[in-house]
This record gives C-alpha cells, sequence and structure tokens, in this order.
C-alpha cells in the first residue's frame, strides 16, 4: 500500500500521560498536514510542513501539543500531559509540490483514534 | 476568521434521486474550493476541486458543484444517487496561496436501496 500510513490506529491512555503518534506520508509529497477531528465535526487544521519546516501552526499546536518532521519524511506528533478533550480522531494528510499549496489535492491518512481515560 | 458551514447534518434519499448539499464559506479574498467524501470504513478522499474558470466542476462519480461567488457558496449536486453513494462528504476551503483548510462539519448522508 503506497498510501498515507498512520501508527498507532488506536491508542488508549490515561489523562496526564504523553502520547505520540506517526504519521508516514506518500514518499513523493513534500507537503504534511495534521488535523484533528472529533464526533460531528470536520477535520480541525493543527499544523502544516513543507519538507522538514512547519510553515503554518493553529494556536491549538502550543503548549501540551508539537509536532516534528525531523528529515522531511515522516511526522510526529506529540501530546504531553494528555486531557478528556484530547479524545479525538487524529488525521495526517499528504500533498505533492506539484503547485502552491492550497490548489493541491491532499491524500489523507486512516487516522488514529486518541481515547483518554 | 475563516469559515465553512454545511446547511444539512444528515440527509436521507431514495436511489435516484438528486441530491444538493449546502455549502457557504466566509473569507475575505479568493480561496480554492473541495469537497471531500468518506465512505464508510474508508479514508477521505478528494470527490472534487475549484480553483478558476468555469464555476461549474465536475468531479468523480458523477457528481458537480456550482462556486456562486456572490453568494460565497459551492454547492455539491448529483442528479441521480446511488445507495453506494451512502457516505460522508465534507466541503473544505483554503485561502489561495495558503495552506491552512478549513473543513465544514460534514453532511452524513444515507441512500435507500
Amino acid at each position: 500500500d503506497t498510501g498515507v500510513s498512520q501508527d498507532p490506529r488506536h491508542k488508549i491512555t490515561k489523562r496526564g500521560q504523553n502520547v505520540t503518534f506517526r504519521c508516514d506520508p506518500i514518499s513523493e509529497h513534500n507537503r504534511l498536514y495534521w488535523y484533528r477531528q472529533t464526533l460531528g465535526q470536520g477535520p480541525e487544521f493543527l499544523t502544516y510542513f513543507q519538507n522538514e519546516a512547519q510553515l503554518e501552526k493553529s494556536r491549538l499546536l502550543s503548549d501540551r501539543f508539537s509536532a516534528e518532521r525531523p528529515k522531511g519524511s515522516f511526522s510526529t506528533l506529540e501530546i504531553q500531559r494528555t486531557e478528556q478533550g484530547d479524545s479525538a480522531m487524529y488525521l495526517c494528510a499528504s500533498s505533492p509540490d506539484l503547485l502552491a499549496a492550497s490548489y493541491n489535492e491532499q491524500f489523507f491518512g486512516p487516522g488514529t483514534r486518541l481515547t483518554v481515560l | 476568521a475563516q469559515s465553512v458551514s454545511q446547511h444539512n447534518h444528515h440527509v436521507i434519499l431514495s436511489e435516484a434521486a438528486s441530491l444538493e448539499l449546502g455549502c457557504n464559506y466566509s473569507y475575505g479574498g479568493t480561496v480554492n474550493l473541495f469537497w471531500y467524501v468518506q465512505y464508510p470504513g474508508q479514508h477521505l478522499q478528494l470527490l472534487l476541486k475549484y480553483f478558476s474558470g468555469d464555476p461549474l466542476v465536475k468531479g468523480i462519480k458523477g457528481f458537480e458543484a456550482e462556486f456562486i461567488k456572490s453568494k460565497f457558496s459551492f454547492n455539491l449536486r448529483k442528479p441521480s444517487v446511488q445507495w453506494s453513494d451512502t457516505a460522508e462528504y465534507f466541503c473544505a476551503v483554503t485561502p489561495t496561496g495558503g495552506f491552512k483548510t478549513i473543513f465544514g462539519a460534514g453532511t452524513r448522508l444515507f441512500v435507500k436501496a
């Protein structure tokens, strides 16, 4: 399968623990996005990488949330001191570098479902 | 602030009925517009997109959407739905030249066979 992959698919953790998710984009895609999706809502933008550079991030991605893409390939999203409100589906998407970012289709992964007890 | 509004959260149709899903956005500049679909058990995938030119765009599986700039709308249509169109549909907007995509809350479509 050459699509976007995410690991783990499901994560159950206790409040206060740290969690880290991984995203592997489609190999030739330079652009990578993280989103959060809660029940009944659409994906909510968290951050965007162009290669290894984090070019835009939501105000949500501060304090307890951090994302990295150290070598411009895979990316990790870490949540520190998890809270019950962090329970959600975390989606990763990638897109090619053919046109300006806003013109490109995003290819989504299956998501990581986080449950904080 | 940018926002995307989808008018219907749940739609139930019989096969062969016509479909129109509403989408309105709020943004002061030019935008690129998308409809994504998520079939049961599958990933989000692109249905169609609009950048410029002809405001009526055609996508996969017989779907089309019309951009009406004066109304800030990008409604999705299909003349005759099939049971296999049962899915959740998301309207999305990215400011031209920007990176941040805003999604609507989604519309769940159920097509009765």
